[in-house]
């Protein structure tokens, strides 16, 4: 039962344009997310979060959507660069706790 | 310059060979998490430990072990039980607040000769 879904296995983008990957989940005891940006054979790198109290969050290029009531999130990127060809994972914690739930992730790839 | 290391990358085991994979951190954080992905898949946790001398079981931790004798070390052991351990590991710690985002080592890939 997945609890985090990424129903876009890959998503290809123009450069410049805006890139924006889905999320949604099922729990809603969910209350802190996170996106997360993995390189082949690498780790995953921590991009951006945000708050279940929130929603919306901005770090430059990168923005955070948070639809409580639709239990649905997306990271939008603007404007798309070559470099954010990547995997990215959503990412999902429950009230005090330390388990964090993962999707199973988005291929994009942004072309020059 | 701080962060995660996992050794080694690539590790290959024999049938009824019990194998460990280490991580080591230097971030002086207090939990760190073992997870498990497959192609596909996300991120599945196997253990996790939270403080030194404790641990508890993530999502499928059947077939693995840990030890957590110090705050810097937290090593997997894949047993013979583990009847499909081949699979890309990954390595995390993270601060005790919850809204702590976890670091990442490199990842150990582990494949069956």
């Amino acid at each position: 039962d997945q609890q985090v879904k990424q129903n876009s296995p890959s998503l290809s983008v123009q450069e410049g344009r805006i890139s924006i990957l889905n999320c949604d989940y099922t729990n809603s005891m969910f209350d802190y997310f996170l996106w997360y940006k993995k390189y082949p054979a690498e780790g995953p790198t921590f991009l951006i979060s945000i708050s279940s109290i929130k929603d919306k969050n901005e770090d430059g290029r990168f923005t955070v959507f948070l639809n409580k009531s639709a239990k649905h999130l997306s990271l939008h990127i603007v404007p798309s660069q070559p470099g954010d060809s990547a995997v990215y994972f959503c990412a999902a914690r429950g009230t005090g706790g330390f388990k964090t739930i993962f999707g199973a992730g988005t291929r994009l790839f942004v072309k020059a | 310059d701080g962060g995660i290391t996992q050794s080694p990358k690539y590790l290959f085991r024999k049938e009824g060979q019990n194998v460990t994979l280490s991580c080591e951190q230097n971030l002086n954080h207090d939990a760190m998490y073992w997870y498990r992905q497959d192609p596909g898949q996300g991120l599945r946790l196997i253990y996790y430990s939270q403080i030194v001398n404790d641990f508890q079981k993530g999502d499928i931790a059947e077939g693995y072990s840990v030890s957590r004798e110090k705050k810097e070390s937290f090593p997997l052991t894949v047993t013979s039980a583990q009847k499909n351990p081949t699979a890309f590991y990954l390595c995390a710690s993270s601060n005790r607040e919850v809204r702590q985002p976890q670091h990442f080592g490199d990842g150990t890939r582990l494949s069956i000769l």
